[in-house]
């Protein structure tokens, strides 16, 4: 079962703007990961948010998570053509028997030079 | 450092025959798992191993088995294909399970026919 839904489905924008993606999710979690994907290729860890975090950085990444709506948000600024890829929310749910993250489906983005 | 290694890279079967993934990682991780990946879907666990000798069942464990013999290797075995196994596999490994960032492989792509 999907817990993460990842919003947009597909995005689009040139080279040098930001883009938003969105992950909301249904129960409470310990963590929120996000991972970027190569087309054709593994995914690649970016960045990981705990429960009682809001707001973490890495480099031109910012992510927040808000709990009491259940979602996190990944902005990449100043966006680049080697940022085209897919993206994924995973979520750790809170006292989850079954030890497995649980992945959205991703947005794809695309960015035109 | 190979990270987390998959062999083979495609892989093309048909219906009834078996085969067996690898998957080895050189990080000394004790969390491994297996995910399949299908089009407009997020990644579903198949199996997991929290250590060596220790396996269980994911999301979709069924026609598929796991072992782990060491704390390097985790292979995923097919028992008997089925067109419904058609899809991209990665092997994934993390040093602390669900806490911590997980290393992927760069997939196996398998076409059953």
């Amino acid at each position: 079962s999907q817990q993460g839904e990842e919003d947009p489905q597909a995005l689009s924008i040139q080279e040098g703007e930001n883009a938003t993606m969105n992950c909301s999710y249904k129960t409470s979690i310990n963590n929120l990961q996000w991972y970027r994907q190569n087309s054709g290729r593994g995914l690649v860890h970016l960045i990981l948010i705990r429960s009682n975090e809001r707001e973490k950085h890495s480099g031109r990444l910012r992510v927040t998570l808000d709990t009491s709506k259940k979602s996190s948000s990944l902005l990449i600024t100043a966006s680049r053509a080697a940022d085209t890829a897919s993206y994924f929310c995973a979520t750790d749910p809170y006292m989850d028997s079954n030890y497995q993250l649980i992945w959205g489906a991703g947005t794809k983005l695309i960015i035109k030079p | 450092n190979a990270g987390v290694t998959q062999t083979p890279k495609f892989q093309v079967l048909k219906t009834g025959q078996s085969m067996t993934l690898q998957c080895a990682q050189d990080m000394n991780h004790e969390y491994m798992s297996w995910y399949r990946q299908d089009p407009g879907m997020g990644l579903r666990l198949i199996h997991y191993s929290v250590g060596a000798g220790i396996t269980d069942q994911g999301e979709v464990p069924n026609g598929y088995n796991v072992s782990r013999s060491t704390t390097e290797d985790f292979p995923l075995r097919l028992l008997s294909a089925a067109p419904s196994q058609t899809s991209v596999y990665f092997c994934a490994s993390s040093d602390r399970g669900l806490n911590t960032e997980a290393f992927f492989g760069q997939g196996t792509r398998l076409t059953v026919v």
